[in-house]
């Protein structure tokens, strides 16, 4: 099975500072694809950017970008230029490239990011 | 982007009563959902796959008596807490899996609060 880990409970960071949220997991397959996702107050899951495994390119979405080590099984997330609405919790998480059932995603246990002026 | 709509967003029920929970996808047919569980402060536990047409696959350790589901249309996805207790108290989130090109993409709800009093 795969497992999702955040070491990271809590961090807070200034406004347009940068911050980078660490996220490491473990899985037996090759290709996959990883996740970030934001969870403001409201508690809408919003996707914030996806790393498909067999990409070696790491993925950006204009202020968010991420660190992906495949053979580290590390996916770490940079948040530049941080703004106030960054504030949320964030989830890393795991899907398999098997669809059907196979496609649920897991989740690491967030990590609560504040932002502060 | 795509939208899926769940309802109620609040539900307050009694000891003993029944809870319906709704999972729809309004601009797009999902032959799979999922549903999650969120403790507060906590990451997303899935609870259950929905698949249409078929018998849901519910995750170790959940009631299938207990936490009913019923994918009756590709569009519609039901969760129904039976008897519920205020142990059953959480925020329930349903997500719905869109199929791309070359893979699927999956889209949240804004999530149920219940209450079980």
């Amino acid at each position: 099975a795969q497992t999702v880990t955040q070491s990271q409970p809590e961090m807070s960071v200034q406004e347009a500072e940068t911050v980078t949220l660490s996220c490491t997991y473990d899985t037996s397959e090759n290709n996959y694809y990883l996740f970030w996702y934001k969870q403001p107050p409201s508690r809408q899951m919003i996707l914030v950017i996806r790393q498909e495994a067999y990409k070696q390119q790491n993925a950006t979405e204009n202020r968010f970008s991420v660190n992906f080590q495949k053979a580290a099984k590390s996916f770490s997330l940079k948040i530049s230029d941080s703004q106030l609405g960054d504030t949320a919790m964030y989830f890393c998480a795991f899907r398999s490239s098997y669809t059907g059932t196979a496609s649920k995603l897991t989740f690491g246990t967030g990590t609560r990011l504040q932002v502060t002026l | 982007g795509a939208v899926v709509s769940q309802h109620p967003s609040r539900v307050i029920c009694k000891s003993g009563t029944s809870v319906k929970i709704e999972c729809r996808s309004l601009d797009f047919q999902a032959t799979t959902m999922f549903w999650y569980r969120q403790f507060p402060k906590q990451s997303l536990m899935l609870m259950a796959t929905s698949n249409e047409g078929s018998k849901a696959t519910y995750e170790q350790g959940v009631e299938k008596d207990k936490f009913l589901i019923n994918h009756a249309s590709l569009t519609l996805s039901t969760l129904t807490v039976t008897s519920a207790h205020p142990e059953d108290s959480s925020f329930y989130i349903c997500s719905a899996l869109r199929l791309r090109s070359t893979d699927t993409e999956a889209f949240f709800g804004q999530g149920t609060r219940l209450t079980v009093v």
